[in-house]
């Protein structure tokens, strides 16, 4: 059972549009984290958000942490090549201790 | 060191061997995870040491798979008689409390 799952799986896209991936889930997270991983390379932790309805702003990345702490949402405005890569969601579960979920993975492809 | 060290990078071996693969965390980190992926895709959770508590084994997919950590630090985990669906990135994370992940750059097995 996947507990986190993301959309789209797969997103290829022109220098300068913008996209949003998303992250939803049934089960009620304490935090949720968003990583970007590039070939041959770890996931690297871009954001974590903990308040429901909180947004953060990372340049030209938007992340928003549902109401209900169920979902998340990353917005990236006028994508740049350097923004190709796989990004994952991630989030501990209420009660639970550090033991994170990753999500099923965006694979982000930005022609220029 | 200053990031989390796999080792080794690349590994590739016979069905029915033994593996060991290894991972250097980042010094003052008390919590090392790992975690297993396939082709690029979401991560799996394999098993997770906090501090002296007993590591966390939920996520291990058969008896064929084993971790230690020494000392608080150095993890090893262990695949006996390898098989082909073993093939994979293992990754090895650490944090401190409260914070996100640092990985490692992975060790990607191929069984052959």
């Amino acid at each position: 059972t996947q507990l986190l799952e993301q959309s789209p799986q797969f997103l290829s896209i022109q220098e300068g549009e913008n996209l949003t991936v998303y992250c939803n889930s049934s089960s009620v997270f304490s935090s949720l984290q968003w990583y970007r991983q590039e070939p041959g390379e770890g996931p690297v932790l871009l954001v974590t958000v903990v308040t429901g309805g909180e947004v953060k702003k990372l340049k030209r990345l938007t992340f928003q942490f549902g109401d209900a702490r169920k979902d998340s949402s990353l917005h990236i405005t006028a994508a740049q090549p350097g923004d190709t890569g796989l990004y994952l969601c991630a989030g501990a579960l209420r009660g639970g201790y550090q033991k994170v979920t990753f999500g099923t993975g965006t694979k982000l492809q930005v022609i220029p | 060191g200053a990031g989390v060290s796999q080792s080794p990078s690349n590994k590739v071996t016979e069905k029915g061997k033994d593996v060991e693969l290894r991972c250097d965390p980042i010094s003052g980190h008390t919590a090392l995870y790992w975690y297993r992926q396939s082709l690029g895709q979401g991560l799996e959770f394999l098993i997770y040491f906090q501090g002296n508590s007993a590591p966390d084994k939920s996520g291990l997919p058969s008896d064929r798979f084993s971790a230690e950590r020494t000392g608080g630090s150095v993890s090893t985990l262990t695949i006996q008689r390898t098989q082909q669906e073993d093939s994979a990135v293992y990754l090895c994370a650490s944090n401190k409390q409260g914070s996100g992940y640092t990985f490692g750059s992975g060790t990607r097995l191929t069984v052959v």
